[in-house]
């Protein structure tokens, strides 16, 4: 069975910091995609960085970059000099192939930046 | 309009209406989804539709019933709905439901209470 895992409910950061948000995962597939979301307080979950499972270079988008450990399923997002506007809940998600009904959530953390 | 909208953003219901959640994609995309997002629960998939075809239906009660006529609309009726059905009703699209990428764009989600 598919799993995601998002040990951390909250943190709190200060602003300018770097801040890793941790994520592992459990799968039998060969092929499968992780990404993560960030959902603010308005709703609405905003798609911010994916990482293939044979992609050889660690994702990057802008101050997002994704720490991808296949051997240890780990697929950490990290953000670099922290703004208030990333306070907000984070999602690791993975996809495996053949069926939009394995895409799953991990539980979320809650990150809050401190000004 | 841009991105995937949702109405209405909020919606109080007792346990007797019936009522429909819209959602519309600008994006072109061919699948769209709908989530239930819980208080202290994951993102659970609810519905997926491909090609206006409902291609996955993760034990969702009966008293849901999703409606697709073309790809870019989707709703969600509700009838006789239960307390445990307030949540966050979110919808989303995507290119390519069956790619290992799919990445999914989401809305700004409909808030249901039921009474």
């Amino acid at each position: 069975a598919q799993k995601i895992t998002q040990t951390q409910p909250g943190m709190f950061v200060q602003e300018k910091e770097a801040v890793t948000l941790d994520c592992t995962y459990d799968t039998s597939d060969q092929s499968y995609g992780l990404f993560w979301y960030k959902q603010p307080s308005s709703g609405e979950m905003i798609f911010l960085i994916y990482q293939g499972s044979y992609d050889e270079q660690n994702a990057t988008e802008g101050r997002y970059s994704l720490n991808f450990q296949k051997a240890r399923k780990s697929a950490n997002l990290v953000i670099s000099a922290s703004q208030l506007g990333d306070s907000a809940m984070y999602f690791c998600a993975m996809r495996g192939i053949g069926g939009a009904s394995k895409i799953i959530f991990g539980s979320g953390t809650r990150l809050s930046i401190r000004p | 309009e841009t991105g995937v909208t949702q109405t209405p953003r909020h919606l109080v219901m007792g346990m007797t209406n019936k009522k429909s959640l819209k959602c519309e994609q600008h994006l072109g995309h061919n699948a769209m989804y709908w989530y239930k997002q819980s208080a202290k629960k994951p993102l659970e998939l609810m519905f997926v539709y491909s090609l206006e075809e409902r291609v996955e239906n993760n034990s969702v009660p009966s008293r849901f019933s999703p409606e697709c006529p073309n790809s870019s609309h989707l709703f969600l009726h509700l009838h006789t709905l239960q307390p445990e059905d307030s949540a966050l009703y979110l919808c989303a699209s995507s290119q390519d439901p069956l790619g290992s990428r799919n990445e999914q764009f989401f809305g700004p989600g409909t808030r249901l209470t039921v009474l």
